[in-house]
């Protein structure tokens, strides 16, 4: 699975979009990009994921670059329940065998 | 829907001392993963079970052991417990084998070895 960056630490302010990038520039054509999030004291939790296109659900955007190098994930209206650690992820195949490294720690202010 | 359930939330145990701890997957899915997480090393995947068999297995020694039931139902086994093995364990299940499924997780089992 490809190695990806992330920033360690991000602040928001309530209301406002949260941008979270991730650098993944060595993936390859059949892994997709997952994101998940890990509220203290939870267990992670899936967020959004996506191969070449842009996709979006009920929690959020991902914006995958062109070139796959890259992508941004965006919660439009971050509230304070949206503090977590987000981890961006380059999984091939099934997605199920995950490791996942440091994430960025958002932190939401109001 | 009940989610993923995983007990115990806590356990404490001692060098040398055996454990074993139980995952519940969601109704209807019959893949059940296990991780460890800990603070240095992140989330590090353990093994897999989809219908009681072992599908995959992560870089962890033989101590670490683990198996499913007939109603999808896991438990992780890890003997002759080391400092190092102190992590939170979490334990992830989704319906099938698909290609795109999402992982489910549970709370975890804060697991402290001294």
């Amino acid at each position: 699975d490809a190695k990806t960056t992330q920033p360690t630490s991000m602040d928001c302010a309530e209301g406002r979009a949260a941008n979270l990038p991730c650098n993944h520039s060595t993936i390859s054509g059949n892994e997709y990009v997952y994101w998940y999030r890990q509220i203290h004291s939870q267990g992670p939790q899936y967020i959004i994921h996506g191969l070449k296109n842009n996709e979006t659900n009920e929690m959020a955007s991902l914006i995958i670059t062109e070139d796959r190098k890259s992508s941004t994930l965006i919660l439009p209206h971050a509230t304070l329940r949206d503090t977590a650690v987000y981890y961006c992820i380059a999984v091939r195949g099934a997605g199920n065998m995950l490791t996942f490294g440091g994430g960025t720690r958002l932190m939401v202010k109001p | 829907k009940a989610g993923v359930t995983q007990t115990p939330r806590y356990l404490i145990k001692t060098r040398g001392q055996q454990v074993t701890l139980s995952c519940s997957p969601i109704s209807g899915h019959r893949s059940v993963s296990w991780y460890q997480q800990t603070p240095g090393q992140g989330l590090q995947f353990l093994f897999e079970y989809f219908s009681e068999t072992q599908r995959n297995k992560g870089n962890f020694p033989g101590r670490f052991s683990g198996r499913q039931f007939s109603n999808s139902r896991s438990e992780m086994n890890v003997s002759t417990l080391e400092l190092g093995d102190s992590a939170l364990y979490l334990c992830a299940s989704r319906a099938g084998s698909a290609t795109n499924e999402k992982l489910f997780f549970g709370s975890g089992t804060q697991l402290s070895v001294l």
